[in-house]
């Protein structure tokens, strides 16, 4: 049964500290997809990527967030500088193509930042 | 671009009624509608998924409704169990990504 994995699966910062988030979405798999989790916001969707080019980030903060695929198993999520307000439990996500199919969550990183 | 209103926000049933949550979306063009539960501190799961070329679709105690005419959906679930205590998200989409709903909160009471 072939699952979205993120690690790490909890992470405690500072506020000013660099955090990095990784996902290995399924095999054969060519879409991914950041999410962030708030009891206020519900589920954001940050930015996705299909055959590992960005196609869209613009529901990221674009000054101290950005997200690579620097290969087609592994997907990267920064943070830099941290904040509080950063605190939420932040999903990737993958599926076969952008719409019109499922997407598959991982676990997710819950992430506290002091 | 998409928008998906999802109601109720919360919602107590007893165990062994019904339970019902309902969306509408705004984007003529989507076609594709999953529902996810997301039990606390896990991942959301899909639970059931409907295309616009059906109407009605049912998996044992689960069932999606679309009228695409008005534009919503709905999750039915019989029998409710307390197992089916989570959150509930409804989901839209056509060629961009899934547009979810706020989601709802079920609980359901011994």
């Amino acid at each position: 049964d072939a699952r979205v994995t993120q690690t790490p699966r909890d992470k405690v910062t500072e506020m000013g500290q660099e955090v990095t988030m990784r996902c290995q979405p399924i095999l054969g798999h060519n879409t991914v997809f950041w999410y962030r989790q708030t009891m206020m916001q519900g589920l954001e969707l940050l930015a996705y990527f299909r055959n590992r080019a960005p196609l869209d980030d613009s529901g990221m903060p674009k000054d101290r967030f950005s997200a690579e695929m620097p290969d087609a198993t592994l997907a990267t999520l920064k943070i830099q500088p941290s904040e509080p307000r950063d605190s939420a439990v932040y999903f990737c996500a993958s599926g076969r193509t952008v719409g019109e199919e499922t997407q598959y969550f991982g676990p997710g990183t819950r992430l506290l930042v002091l | 671009g998409e928008n998906v209103e999802q109601h109720p926000s919360t919602l107590s049933v007893q165990e062994g009624d019904s339970a019902v949550i309902k969306c509408t979306y705004s984007d003529s063009a989507s076609n594709y509608f999953p529902w996810y539960k997301q039990e606390l501190g896990k991942r959301p799961q899909l639970i059931i998924d409907i295309r616009s070329n059906v109407g009605e679709k049912k998996d044992q105690r689960i069932a999606v409704t679309l009228n695409k005419t008005a534009k919503h959906f709905s999750l039915h679930i019989t029998e409710t169990q307390p197992e089916d205590s989570a959150v509930y998200f409804c989901a839209a989409s056509g060629n961009t990504p899934l547009v979810f709903g706020k989601g709802t909160r079920l609980s359901v009471i011994a």
